[in-house]
């Protein structure tokens, strides 16, 4: 079985901290991608990596940026928290380019 | 701009039933098309992917593709309490590393 693994399920941080979510998958799937989700709003991809050192844009990268230094893992890292990033965040992983995303447990952030 | 379109409910359906669940999609040139569950609080699991060339049955899961009125189905045969989740359709082409999402249908079974 696929495994997403997202360093934490529940996150409390404050207004301007950087913050830093980290995902790591298991089976050597090429992408990887961030999404958040808020009520009324379903998925929203934030950024994806389609291989190592590699990332691009999702529809609402502002305010976010992403690492992927080596395949496993992709980290999403918040600048200057802010409290409307308060949400649960999501990260996916997928063999092949366009095909199945397997999701982590997701990380429910709040920013106060 | 590439939309999926799902109604967000609540669809209630008896325990037992069938339970009929609809997605819309506007791109004409998509290959790919998946079902995904997600439980309150929970991550989307994935629950069967079909792809432009023909429906698939799985279990009491069945995925029907009309590709003249660009939406794909899901039908739940034999509604079970635990069936009681939100449904998420996402569509892509083959070309494109995002999937599209719709943003959810909220599926209640009533014992």
């Amino acid at each position: 079985d696929v495994k997403v693994t997202q360093s934490s399920r529940y996150l409390v941080k404050r207004t301007g901290e950087k913050v830093f979510l980290e995902c790591v998958q298991d089976m050597d799937h090429e992408n990887m991608f961030w999404y958040r989700q808020d009520p009324g709003l379903g998925l929203r991809l934030i950024y994806f990596s389609y291989d190592v050192k590699m990332k691009e844009k999702g529809d609402i990268p502002e305010g976010y940026s992403v690492s992927r230094e080596k395949k496993e893992r992709f980290s999403l890292i918040l600048e200057s928290a802010s409290t409307n990033q308060t949400s649960m965040y999501l990260c996916a992983s997928s063999l092949r380019t366009g095909g199945s995303a397997f999701f982590g447990q997701g990380t429910r952030l709040t920013v106060v | 701009q590439k939309e999926v379109e799902q109604n967000s409910g609540p669809l209630s359906v008896p325990e037992g039933a069938i339970a009929s669940l609809n997605c819309t999609y506007s791109d004409r040139g998509s290959q790919s098309f998946f079902w995904y569950r997600q439980y309150s609080g929970k991550s989307p699991e994935l629950i069967m992917f079909i792809y432009s060339n023909g429906d698939k049955e799985d279990g009491r899961f069945t995925a029907q593709l009309n590709k003249a009125s660009q939406y794909v189905s899901l039908l739940i045969r034999d509604s079970q309490p635990s069936d009681s989740a939100t449904y998420l359709c996402a569509v892509n082409e083959d070309s494109n590393y995002q999937l599209i999402w719709g943003a959810g249908t909220k599926l209640i079974i009533k014992p």
